[in-house]
């Protein structure tokens, strides 16, 4: 149980142009999505936390209109990175916490790989 | 602030041995401490989870202890094979938020 998954798992794309990645919560309903940077060799790097049904909060120095996020449902959350630039090149990660109980736990997807030309 | 310092960066062995893995934090107070395996490409795979008031948690060869009074955390590997090569990062969790702060992370090579 607990899986989360994200599409896709790699994506290369022109400079200027936006990407959406989507992250699914399939066996658990998630009250709370969270996304991560990942830049190589460097640790998970919060940058915004979403919950169902409200708008997602940021953490500070990622820019909102930039890296769009929506969290529709209790089990889909997308990032759509708008005008993307070879800077924002990085390993994409969220997670879901499951929703209904109390809990901190987090269950991470496998991660999506942007590379941007 | 609150930090998380791992030690060390990286580490090679060989196939069969033992290593033990450093985790120095100031989060305080933290509900519960985690450690993450993540393989080269992939999301956080959970290895064990203590409360603070606990010392010790074992996930088969992997043994994680902690020492609240002195903000230190170690993962202990055994016969270590050559699908443990990854990161893992420590991972203790403030009390009363739902943020993860991330440690910085061992990456370790078992080599054949």
């Amino acid at each position: 149980g607990a899986v989360v998954s994200q599409h896709p798992s790699r994506v290369i794309c022109k400079s200027g142009t936006s990407v959406k990645i989507e992250c699914r919560s399939l066996d658990f309903q998630a009250t709370t999505m969270f996304w991560y940077r990942q830049f190589p060799k460097q640790s998970l790097m919060l940058m915004a936390t979403s919950n169902e049904g409200s708008k997602a909060t940021y953490e500070q120095g990622v820019e909102k209109d930039k890296f769009l996020i929506n969290h529709a449902s209790l089990t889909l959350s997308t990032l759509t990175v708008t005008s993307a630039h070879p800077e924002d090149s990085s390993f994409y990660i969220c997670s879901a916490r499951p929703g209904g109980v109390s809990t901190d736990t987090q269950y991470f997807g496998p991660g999506t790989r942007l590379t941007v030309l | 602030k609150n930090q998380v310092e791992q030690s060390p960066q990286s580490l090679i062995i060989l196939e069969g041995k033992n290593c033990t893995l450093q985790c120095n934090y100031t989060v305080s107070p933290f509900s519960n401490l985690r450690w993450y395996k993540q393989d080269t490409g992939r999301g956080p795979v959970s290895l064990t989870i203590m409360t603070f008031s606990e010392n010790t948690k074992s996930n088969g060869r992997y043994t994680a202890t902690l020492d609240a009074d002195t903000k230190q955390s170690s993962l202990h590997i055994t016969a270590s094979q050559l699908s443990d090569s990854a990161s893992y990062i420590c991972v203790p969790h403030p009390t009363g938020t739902y943020k993860y702060i991330f440690g910085t992370g061992t990456r370790l090579k078992v080599l054949a």
